[in-house]
């Protein structure tokens, strides 16, 4: 079975700050990792994956995140945030092959002006 | 457009009396489940199918009940709810080999 931990239940940031939302997960097989947003008031949207190949993968509005094998981990990260990205994030995981999708206990991402 | 469309988005019910929530999604996905998301928890598995007539219990399935009579639509019913059952709840689609889940913008159920 997979698990994920999300090691901050919240994270308050000043706009134009960096921030990383830390991800840990745990499976015995190999995985897919994704992140989901959720903003205020909405549904969960597909952030960012990884899949295969490139450990750094990247998002249209400048997240990035890079799945490390050795620390079972994928930390999501933006060199400098808006208001509009205030949020709560969450990490997932899914073994490859199967078809659940775990999710972890989401990050609010609270941006401060 | 392709979504995932849920309804209501918002109820208040009380106690035993019996409720669904339907979802719909149009990009012809076989996959798709339910997820209820409370605070400190994140979404858990309520119930998913594979397919029409193909449905399996997920991590928290206690109370609550599905069908899969058509492709497009997975109803959640909850035959007594109970205030344990306050929270948030989405329906989510999938396509056959597919590794994005795709949402509906959730409905917030409280049960006085």
């Amino acid at each position: 079975a997979q698990s994920v931990t999300q090691l901050d239940s919240q994270v308050p940031v000043f706009e134009e700050a960096p921030v990383e939302l830390r991800c840990n997960y745990s499976s015995s097989v190999s995985v897919y990792l994704f992140w989901y947003v959720q903003y205020p008031n909405q549904g969960l949207q597909l952030l960012l994956k990884y899949l295969s190949g490139s450990t750094l993968v990247e998002s249209i509005n400048g997240f990035e995140a890079e799945f490390n094998k050795s620390q079972t981990s994928f930390h999501l990260r933006k060199p400098s945030v808006h208001i509009s990205d205030t949020a709560e994030y969450f990490c997932a995981v899914s073994a490859q092959g199967a078809q659940k999708l775990v999710f972890g206990q989401g990050t609010r991402l609270t941006i401060n002006p | 457009e392709a979504q995932v469309t849920q309804n209501p988005r918002y109820l208040i019910t009380v106690t035993g009396k019996k409720l669904t929530v339907t979802c719909s999604q149009n990009m012809n996905h076989e996959y798709m489940s339910w997820y209820r998301q409370d605070p400190g928890l994140g979404l858990r598995q309520i119930y998913y199918s594979m397919n029409v007539e193909v449905t399996d219990k997920g991590d928290v399935p206690e109370g609550y009940k599905v069908s899969r009579k058509e492709k497009r639509n997975f109803p959640l019913i909850l035959e007594s709810p109970s205030p344990n059952q306050t929270s948030l709840y989405f329906c989510a689609s999938r396509g056959q080999g597919g590794w994005i889940q795709y949402f509906g913008a959730g409905t917030r159920l409280s049960v006085l």
